[in-house]
């Protein structure tokens, strides 16, 4: 199976920086790739869709971009709402695999 | 707006069956695929397996032997049996829909325990 290993585990921000979160494929995976995003309580929200479609509803301050095995999910500007957990999956093959998570905490 | 929502025990006796179900409203199961994911702080979020309305379903290699996915187009809902169930089992319990393979609507999960 395909491993998702996001970077860094925890990322420190404050409202209005910018941040970047970093997804690799084990193996190519072309613009298979989805993000989400997952508060306390709630279940995953799906952002980004084949690598840098946003899904309805969600802000354009969220990009996503790459291809093959390097992807990067961007907010360009940290609102309060935007600090939680955030995950990729790849949708290239089954089973469909996740990254472990990125935490994205209030500096 | 589609809404999805599980159903089930939340406890579970270790070696027994898990049964959930998953209930689909504002708008057609008859449509599109449907899946089970579960989450735990060990594992992380892993996915089970999927259903399509005609029944056709592919699982997880490391659930294969133990996983049954079905669904009921007249129920518009489907579900997850899970056999022979260890406390590795214990998780949220998610069911959400395809979409561009990706999951865009999901249920809001259902904690199951596995303990005696």
């Amino acid at each position: 199976e395909i491993v998702m290993t996001q970077s860094p585990a925890t990322l420190s921000g404050s409202p209005g920086e910018r941040a970047t979160l970093s997804c690799r494929a084990s193996q190519n995976i072309r613009n298979s790739l989805a993000w989400y995003q997952q508060k306390p309580g709630q279940a995953p929200r799906l952002l980004i869709y084949a690598a840098s479609t946003r899904a309805t509803g969600v802000p354009a301050r969220f990009s996503g971009s790459g291809s093959g095995t390097e992807f990067t999910l961007t907010i360009s500007s940290l609102q309060s709402e935007d600090f939680a957990v955030y995950y990729c999956q790849q949708s290239t093959n089954w089973p469909r695999t996740f990254g472990q998570g990125t935490k994205l905490e209030i500096k | 707006q589609v809404h999805l929502q599980e159903s089930g025990p939340g406890l579970v006796k270790p070696s027994e069956t898990l049964s959930l179900t998953c209930t689909v409203s504002g708008g057609s199961i008859s449509r599109d695929y449907w899946s089970w994911i579960r989450q735990s702080p060990e594992k992380g979020l892993e996915w089970i397996g999927y259903v399509y309305y005609t029944g056709s379903t592919t699982y997880n290699p490391s659930l294969k032997s133990r996983v049954t996915i079905s669904v009921d187009t007249a129920k518009n809902h489907f579900s997850l049996n899970l056999t022979s169930v260890t406390a590795a089992d214990t998780a949220v319990y998610y069911c959400a829909r395809h979409f561009m393979a990706a999951f865009d609507y999901w249920g809001q999960g259902i904690h199951v325990t596995v303990s005696s």
